[in-house]
């Protein structure tokens, strides 16, 4: 069973400061997903990524195969970034497996 | 395109009942999937479905059962109620590729359950 464990739990931050969530999983993987839930509940897609790294926006997702890590950042961060951000990892068993996620507050 | 659409999006029931939830998507995604999300814990994977008239359990499918007639519907059925599923449900569907769900994930808005 593929285990993902995600670090912070929780972090506060200052409007304009670089952030870094972490994700790591315990077998080889197929692909990873960063999510992000917002306050009210809704849940979307922000990367799938299976090497390397992906850039949309402020937001940067990495992945270290080798390392079973990937890491969520974000530039110059904003109040509007305050939200749950949970990594998934997809392993041979066509199931996600899916971090317990890092709530986020950005202070303006 | 409505993406994932759920309902309802929030029901109390009382031990004992049964109830369906109800989970759409017009994207015409193969692969279909409910989760239960608790305080605390991550999304876990309750069933799934790579096409029509295929489904398959996934972590915690005990007191669940779902069926997938269409390729647009995969409702997720509460056989008697409990306490214990207490929970906020998601659906989730994505595209396949090569035979496994690598792609994008797309979420309806989610049920809140309450079991009395």
């Amino acid at each position: 069973k593929n285990e993902v464990e995600q670090s912070p739990q929780n972090l506060t931050a200052q409007e304009g400061e670089f952030i870094t969530i972490n994700c790591s999983y315990s077998v080889g993987i197929s692909a990873l997903h960063w999510l992000q839930q917002h306050p009210g509940g809704g849940i979307v897609s922000l990367f799938m990524l299976s090497s390397g790294k992906k850039k949309h926006g402020r937001l940067i997702a990495t992945i270290n195969i080798q390392e079973k890590h990937s890491s969520l950042h974000i530039t110059a961060s904003h109040p509007r970034d305050s939200a749950v951000y949970i990594c998934a990892a997809y392993g041979s068993a066509r199931q996600l497996t899916f971090g317990s996620g890092t709530q986020l507050t950005v202070l303006p | 395109n409505a993406g994932v659409t759920q309902t309802p999006k929030f029901q109390v029931l009382k031990t004992g009942q049964s109830m369906t939830l109800q989970c759409a998507q017009d994207m015409n995604h193969e692969y279909m999937s409910w989760y239960r999300q608790d305080p605390g814990m991550g999304l876990r994977l309750i069933h799934y479905s790579v096409g029509a008239g295929i489904t398959d359990q996934g972590e915690v499918p005990n007191g669940y059962n779902v069926s997938r007639s269409t390729t647009e519907d995969f409702p997720l059925r509460l056989l008697s109620a409990a306490p214990s599923q207490t929970s906020v449900y998601f659906c989730a569907s994505s595209a396949l590729a090569r035979g496994a769900s690598k792609e994008t994930q797309y979420f309806g808005p989610g049920t809140r359950l309450l079991v009395l």
